[in-house]
C-alpha cells in the first residue's frame, strides 16, 4: 500500500541551528514528492516540489529536501533555523498509479517544528 | 492576484444545522478538493472533483456533499448527519488529478458547532 511516514510528530531546535524533518514512503517508481508548511490557523503552503529532475531540491526560505530513492527518503532541511520557521510540516507523496479514496495524494501526518530563541 | 478563496473563515452551526462552505478558485484549475483537518492530525480527504459535473469520495465523505456545477466553485454542504463536524476545513486546486501536479490551498475554514 502506498503511504507516507513522518518520522518525528514534535521536533524543537535552537534558532540559528539546523533543522532536519523526516519523511519516509511507499510509492511506485517514479513519484512526484512534496513539502507544504502550515502556520496556525493558515492553509498550507509549498515550500518545494521533486518530479525526476535534480535529486537536491531548493525551495523557498533556505529549506532544502534530497530525494534518495535507495533509502525511499524525502527529508526535509535547513542549515539555520529561524524563529519563523516554526510551524507545521507536511511530506505528500503524489503517484498517478495509486488510484485509491485519496486520488493519488498521500499525506504525511505532519511535523511539528517548534524553534527555542 | 490569482488564488483560492474560502468562506466564511469561521462558522457556527447548530445541532441539526446544515452549512456550506465556500470555495472558489481563479487559477483556471480543473482539480479541486476538500480536506479535513482535525488538531494534531494530518489531512483526510473528503471529496475531490476533476472536471465540472463530476467528483469522487475521498476517504471521509459521509455527512458531506459537494457540487460542481462551474470550473471555479467548489462548495461543500456539511449536513446534520455529519456527527462531529467540529474541525478545520481546507479547500485546494490542482492542474489536473496527474502526478506531479501542485496542489494549492485556501487559507481554510473553521467549523463550529454549537
Amino acid at each position: 500500500a502506498q503511504s507516507v511516514t513522518q518520522l518525528d510528530s514534535h521536533v524543537s531546535v535552537s534558532e540559528g541551528t539546523p533543522v532536519l524533518l523526516r519523511c519516509n514512503y511507499s510509492s511506485s517508481y517514479s513519484p512526484s514528492l512534496f513539502w507544504y508548511v502550515q502556520h496556525p490557523n493558515k492553509g498550507l503552503q509549498l515550500l518545494l516540489k521533486y518530479t525526476s529532475a535534480a535529486t537536491l531540491v531548493k525551495g523557498i526560505n533556505g529549506f532544502e529536501a534530497e530525494f534518495k530513492k535507495s533509502e525511499t527518503s524525502f527529508h526535509l532541511t535547513k542549515p539555520s533555523a529561524h524563529m519563523s520557521d516554526a510551524a507545521e510540516y507536511f511530506c505528500v507523496v503524489s503517484d498517478l498509479d495509486y488510484g485509491g479514496s485519496q486520488g493519488n495524494l498521500i499525506f504525511g501526518k505532519g511535523t511539528k517544528l517548534s524553534v527555542k530563541p | 492576484d490569482g488564488g483560492i478563496t474560502q468562506s466564511p473563515k469561521y462558522l457556527f452551526r447548530k445541532e441539526g444545522q446544515n452549512v456550506t462552505l465556500s470555495c472558489e478558485q481563479n487559477l483556471n484549475h480543473d482539480a479541486m478538493y476538500w480536506y479535513r483537518q482535525d488538531p494534531g492530525q494530518g489531512l483526510r480527504l473528503i471529496y475531490y472533483s476533476q472536471i465540472v459535473n463530476d467528483f469522487q469520495k475521498g476517504d471521509i465523505a459521509e455527512g458531506y456533499s459537494v457540487s460542481r456545477e462551474k470550473k471555479e466553485s467548489f462548495p461543500l454542504t456539511v449536513t446534520s448527519a455529519q456527527k462531529n463536524p467540529t474541525a478545520f476545513y481546507l479547500c485546494a486546486s490542482s492542474i489536473s488529478q496527474s502526478s506531479g501536479n501542485t496542489i494549492y490551498f485556501g487559507e481554510g475554514s473553521w467549523l463550529t458547532v454549537v
